[in-house]
């Protein structure tokens, strides 16, 4: 089945720096949706992003999806983009297939 | 507001005392999920709905048990916990298939001794 890897599992930055975070996936793929999981543990959906780029806000996402990647850009960070983000795409059996996230820690 | 609710957001109980989560999307969405997060295991799916009267397992199914009677709502029904489903469970839902934009419940944190 298809693999969801993302990269680098773990980061640590101070507050005010920029980040990129990527997920690679193994087949193609016609939607991919970027998540982040903050420290009381709610998901909340940052970008449904199958291909192109998206902004909102401090976040921007691009999907390649030729290329089967995509990337997180956090610019600016705060201590509340702590948490993991994670990526995720639907496989050819309808299942949405998660990656294996990126725990990310913003100091102050 | 479009959401997905959940209750409880916590809860502790014995082993074998039937328990329901309940979730509720006011997005008239056709496609709801529950899955499971553990540490080390990441988010399984336990059962999905596409629609109304329409469930089908996930990955983890064992032990649990869905309806979906109405759109809106698609509770989650432990008929005997045990400490293996210690969890925190997430419900979802999107517009037709997971294919689309996803949004999840806050989380439903479970312990079972």
């Amino acid at each position: 089945g298809i693999q969801v890897e993302q990269s680098p599992p773990d980061l640590i930055l101070q507050e005010g720096a920029n980040s990129t975070l990527r997920c690679n996936f193994s087949d193609s793929v016609n939607n991919l949706q970027w998540f982040h999981q903050n420290p009381w543990g709610q998901l909340i959906n940052l970008f449904y992003i199958p291909s192109g780029t998206k902004q909102n806000g401090r976040l921007s996402a691009t999907t390649v999806a030729t290329e089967r990647y995509s990337l997180l850009y956090i610019s600016s960070s705060q201590t509340t983009d702590s948490g993991v983000y994670f990526c995720a795409v639907v496989n050819n059996t309808d299942k949405l297939i998660f990656g294996t996230g990126t725990r990310l820690q913003v100091f102050p | 507001e479009a959401q997905v609710t959940q209750n409880p957001r916590y809860l502790i109980t014995v082993t074998g005392k039937k328990l329901t989560v309940t979730c509720s999307q006011n997005m008239n969405h056709e496609y709801m999920s529950w899955y499971r997060q553990d540490p080390g295991l990441g988010l399984r799916q336990i059962y999905y709905s596409m629609n109304v009267e329409v469930t089908d397992k996930g990955d983890v199914p064992e032990g649990y048990k869905v309806s979906r009677k109405e759109k809106r709502n698609f509770p989650l029904i432990l008929e005997s916990p045990s400490p293996n489903q210690t969890s925190l469970y997430f419900c979802a839902s999107s517009f037709i298939n997971p294919g689309y934009e996803q949004y999840f419940g806050p989380g439903t944190r479970l312990t079972v001794t």
